[in-house]
């Protein structure tokens, strides 16, 4: 079991927006603004997309932005697009020096 | 820009120890980062296995803390990983990333490397 918790899947239209959670605890995403997005495509490497909870790294599509509210984090799609059909994950900081990764969410563009 | 790759034997013994080597290369391992280890079995989310900084401190994952090892070799500018006692629950793509150390997140990712545990 993860530590962070995800739902398994998401849908969406092409053009309408999503919105996956993100679920830690109080001494996880409560404690800490160090909660991270990642996208991943079968067999490929995880991209970084979302860092410091809604900062975008370079090269990154403003489609996609961060948000947290107490232990919830949230990744929002907007506009979808064919390409954002992928695995995504969260990360949080732990505390003590540790990383905790989410159970993963499959996006699904119908 | 900074690429990681990673090498080492792809298939390993169950009860046997699991070794890989990250190369790092169009930067130093010298550099403000976080050094680190992460794995994905078949089908299944990423885990963090562990990090090390180039003075040799390390961080591990405390439910695989006592089978892991992360090392550096900054002469060679890479860094490597031993897991013992595998089984084959430790059968997974593994990859070698940096973390950035102020945002704690992992910027540049190695492609991965399938490690299966069988006899």
């Amino acid at each position: 079991q993860s530590a962070l918790t995800q739902p398994a899947s998401v849908s969406g239209s092409p053009g309408q927006s999503i919105t996956i959670s993100c679920t830690g605890t109080s001494s996880d995403v409560g404690s800490y603004n160090l909660v991270s997005w990642y996208q991943q495509h079968p067999g490929k490497a995880p991209k970084l997309m979302i860092y410091e909870v809604s900062k975008r790294p370079s090269g990154v599509s403003n489609r996609f932005s961060g948000s947290k509210s107490g232990n919830t984090a949230s990744l929002t799609i907007s506009g979808l697009q064919a390409e954002d059909e992928a695995d995504y994950y969260c990360c949080s900081y732990a505390g003590s020096s540790t990383l905790e990764f989410g159970g993963g969410t499959k996006l699904t563009v119908l | 820009q900074v690429q990681l790759q990673e090498s080492g034997p792809g298939l390993v013994k169950p009860s046997g120890t699991l070794s890989l080597t990250c190369a790092v290369s169009g930067g130093s391992i010298s550099s403000s980062n976080w050094w680190s280890w992460v794995r994905q079995p078949p089908g299944k989310g990423l885990e963090w296995i562990g990090e090390i900084y180039h003075s040799g401190s390390t961080n591990y994952n405390p439910s695989l803390k006592s089978r892991v090892t992360i090392s550096v070799d900054k002469s060679k500018n890479q860094f490597s990983l031993k897991l013992s006692s595998v089984t084959a629950a430790d059968t997974a793509v593994y990859y070698c990333a940096r973390v950035e150390a102020v945002t704690m997140s992992v910027d540049v990712w190695g492609k991965g490397t399938t490690v299966t545990v069988s006899s």
